[in-house]
């Protein structure tokens, strides 16, 4: 089993929905998690940390359920720019190669 | 622009040669990493920097890649006797060891074929 999972899609949905994926991580040790956005044949850019509490930055809402081992993000009113590969990261620190990457969930959003 | 600089952009280089990457990391930011990444997959760890102190290799590092930060700013990766199988995008993030939870801040990576 993969230390983080994703769906790879791709998820493609009309552009104003509402979308949701998940990120599942197999280490209880994990301390902190993060969302990135890729676009195509560029770098990761950072989206949000995700708080334990649940936190949102605009359209963009993230949360994080310990007990199951997941992270998810949610996206409202979803734009043409949205468009993109979302990467979750996680991070054991106990290590650097503990900070760890999904393979990224595929997002295209349609006219 | 103070973010993370990688040069070269794309580097195409035949089998068997040597490169070299540079990168130069936000300038208050200790934590250096250089990952690897390919197509359809989320970048994979291959060393980290504290410092000038190489801490960690990954042991997807063979001994034909050998990295360094001399005086804990830039650093360089390099790839001898490359393989076809080293084409990749070779990117490098810089964190702060000041900041809890400071997450990565990668540069626009180097894109490397190897024919």
């Amino acid at each position: 089993r993969k230390e983080v999972e994703q769906d790879p899609g791709p998820f493609n949905v009309p552009e104003g929905a509402t979308v949701a994926f998940n990120c599942t991580y197999s280490n209880s040790a994990s301390q902190s998690f993060f969302w990135y956005r890729q676009d195509c044949r560029k770098e990761p850019k950072l989206l949000m940390s995700v708080y334990s509490s649940g936190n949102e930055d605009g359209r963009f809402t993230a949360q994080l359920n310990r007990a199951s081992q997941y992270i998810s993000l949610l996206i409202r009113d979803s734009k043409l720019s949205d468009s993109a590969t979302y990467l979750c990261v996680v991070n054991m620190w106990s290590s650097a190669s503990k900070i760890i990457f999904g393979s990224g969930t595929r997002l295209s959003i349609r006219p | 622009d103070t973010g993370v600089s990688q040069n070269p952009r794309h580097k195409i280089t035949k089998r068997g040669q040597n490169v070299t990457f540079r990168c130069d990391p936000i300038s208050e930011h200790n934590r250096l990493y250089w990952y690897r990444q390919t197509l359809g997959q989320g970048p994979e760890f291959l060393t980290y920097f504290q410092n000038e102190a190489q801490l960690e290799k990954s042991r997807l590092l063979s001994d034909r890649f050998s990295a360094e930060r001399p005086k804990g700013s830039f650093s360089t990766l390099e790839i001898q006797r490359t393989e076809q199988g080293d084409s990749a995008m070779y990117l490098c993030a810089s964190s702060s060891e000041a900041q809890i939870n400071s997450p990565l801040h990668f540069g626009n990576g180097t894109r490397l074929t190897v024919t």
